[in-house]
């Protein structure tokens, strides 16, 4: 059965940086893409960005231009997102979900909180 | 301010009908991009409960189903039951600078 499973919750200082992995298993890693999508607390679903795990491009949401990158590692089945100059907004619970361009997020990691705090 | 908007609480007793509205843009919904929704549980992951507008998952009830015209979809639950109480999210794609994926900010069902 297909499963993505998150890494574990973190703390960080402001201006830091996080990076979450999203370890993939029961289909083909390299047939689909991996979304980022965050939650602040009490808030709706905010999607960050996009990684295609067949050739890497990448699809990021304009705010978090900069700020954000995603990467895989097909040799693992892994994708990771690195958020960096971390701030109190920031705080949130982060999933990754599968989905392939265009379409919509049939698979859903159990989630990382990131808790940003001096 | 979401791109995609949806009543912030809808509610019904168990046994009626709901529905829940995703109203968007010429740039997303209105442009024919497909609708997807998803319900979120509390404490919970969320979950794809509609894909492509109107396309249940295998272990989806068919008391949900969806349905989109123009700029606007809408998810409808029949037979409402405690265990549907739970956030729920449209989402679609933009081809804005919002985008290109983009979710409605979410509807909260209670079940009185």
């Amino acid at each position: 059965q297909v499963q993505l499973v998150q890494s574990g919750a973190e703390v960080k200082k402001p201006g830091a940086s996080v990076k979450v992995s999203c370890k993939a298993s029961g289909y083909t890693f390299t047939s689909y893409g991996i979304s980022w999508v965050r939650q602040a607390p009490g808030q709706g679903l905010e999607w960050m960005g996009w990684i295609s795990a067949y050739n890497g491009n990448t699809n990021y949401a304009q705010k978090l231009q900069g700020r954000v990158t995603m990467t895989t590692d097909t040799s693992t089945s892994t994708a990771y997102m690195e958020l960096r100059s971390l701030r109190s907004d920031d705080t949130a619970v982060y999933y990754c979900a599968r989905g392939k361009l265009w379409s919509n997020f049939d698979y859903w990691g159990q989630g990382t909180l990131v808790t940003v705090s001096s | 301010q979401s791109v995609l908007t949806q009543p912030p609480s809808v509610s019904g007793a168990p046994g009626q009908r709901v529905t829940i509205s995703c109203t968007g843009s010429s740039s997303n919904i209105g442009a024919g991009y497909d609708v997807h929704w998803y319900q979120q549980l509390p404490g919970t992951a969320p979950k794809l409960l509609i894909y492509g507008n109107s396309n249940r998952p295998s272990g989806v009830p068919d008391r949900f189903s969806g349905s989109k015209s123009g700029t606007s979809a809408s998810l409808a639950i029949t037979g409402l039951q405690a265990e549907d109480e739970a956030d729920y999210y449209c989402q679609s794609y933009d081809s804005s600078l919002s985008g290109p994926w983009v979710f409605g900010g979410g509807t909260k069902l209670t079940v009185l």
